[in-house]
Order: C-alpha cells, then structure tokens, then sequence
C-alpha cells in the first residue's frame, strides 16, 4: 500500500541548514514531490526529482533521493524566518496520476 | 496567468445543508483533483477528473459526495447534507498533463468549510 512518513516538527535558528526527512512505501514511485504550505494558504510546489535521479539542487534547496531506502530528504540552505511553514513529501505513482501526500513536516525558524 | 482559484474561500453550513465548493483551473489546465486536508493531516485525495469525465473517484466517500468538471465552467465539489467530520480544508489542483507520467499539479487556496 501508499504510505508515505515524516516527523512532525523541525526546529531551527535562522541562517542555519534544515533537513526534512521523509519514507515512503511504494517502490514503483515515479517522482517525488517536496510542498511548501504557509498558515491558511494552499500549497506551493518547491521542487520535485524524478526516481531515476539521486540528487537535485535548486538555489537554497537540495533534494536527496536514496531509492534503495525509500528515503527523501529537502535540505534548506541558509534558512530564514519566511521558510516558517509546513512541508509535505507526496509521491506519485507511474502511471498514476495522483499525489500521495505525508503529513507534513512544521519547519518553525527561530531569529 | 491567473493560477487556480477557489470559492467560496471559507464556507460556514449547518449539518443537514449542502455545500458546493467551486476550481477554476489554470489556463490551458484540463485535469482537475480535489484533496481534502483535516486539521492537522496531510491532504488525501478524492477525485480526478477531465472535462466531462470522472478518471479516478477513489478517494471520495460512497455517500453524500459528488464531483463534476463540466464542459463550460468550473470544476464543483458537491457534499450533501453536510456532517461535523466534513469540516475540513478542500483543495483543488489543475494540471496541463505534460506527458503520460510527468505532470505537476498546482494548488488553489482551499476553501475551508466549516460544519457547525
């Protein structure tokens, strides 16, 4: 089954690097997705990595992949106060086409 | 390019009523999922579908819930006779189905009803 795990909270100081772990279940996940919700707004699609890959980086954000674990990470670089939000891991499935999403990580930075 | 919208954003009804959530997708976006997302949960799926089609509902409840994306307007999320365990925030994402197994779907706001 779909199954998809993250730690609840994270908490860091301003300027520091965060990691946000996450595991899922389905070895056939095709791409694996890091969301980025602020209080009482919808979700922003930060970055995704398809499962071929092992790692991506874009700007401050870098995404790991290690297939073999099922295991996901989104490192934050230079964190600041406006990171402050929750962030989902969500997987998809090949050939299917919705999102399986965890239950979100609370990244709360500190000044 | 406007992204997807939602409304009504906040919905208040009592138990017995029925509610009526409303998604724009984006433009050019003719794929449309609805989430729902209860406090302190992570989003689960409910419904895909196309214009004038329903691909996948497993993620609804059998009863009470309905969905429809019609050829002219928004896609609607239609819950009968509205329970307290249906508070929740709905959302809705479009996608432009890039290929058969590539896509990424865009968030609206939510409308977060809640059932009194």
């Amino acid at each position: 089954g779909e199954d998809v795990e993250q730690s609840l909270f994270l908490s860091v100081r301003e300027g520091d690097s965060s990691v946000i772990n996450c595991t899922y279940t389905d070895s056939s996940s095709t791409y694996l997705y890091w969301y980025k919700q602020e209080p009482g707004a919808g979700l922003q699609l930060l970055t995704y990595i398809f499962s071929n890959m092992d790692m991506k980086q874009d700007q401050r954000l870098t995404v790991l992949l290690n297939k073999k674990d099922k295991h996901l990470s989104l490192r934050i670089a230079d964190t600041q106060t406006g990171d402050s939000a929750i962030y989902f891991c969500a997987e998809s499935l090949s050939g299917y086409s919705t999102l399986t999403f965890g239950k979100g990580t609370m990244l709360l930075v500190s000044p | 390019n406007a992204g997807v919208m939602q409304n009504p954003r906040h919905l208040v009804r009592r138990r017995g009523q029925e509610a009526r959530l409303r998604c724009s997708p984006m433009k050019g976006h003719s794929h449309v999922y609805w989430y729902r997302q209860l406090p302190e949960e992570g989003l689960k799926f409910m419904v895909y579908l196309q214009k004038e089609n329903i691909i996948d509902e497993s993620g609804m409840p059998k009863e009470r819930f309905s969905a429809e994306f019609p050829k002219e307007g928004p896609s609607i999320l239609r819950i009968q006779q509205v329970v307290r365990g249906d508070s929740a925030a709905y959302f809705c994402a479009s996608s432009p189905r890039i290929h058969d197994s590539s896509y990424e779907q865009y968030f609206g706001p939510g409308t977060r009803l809640t059932v009194t």
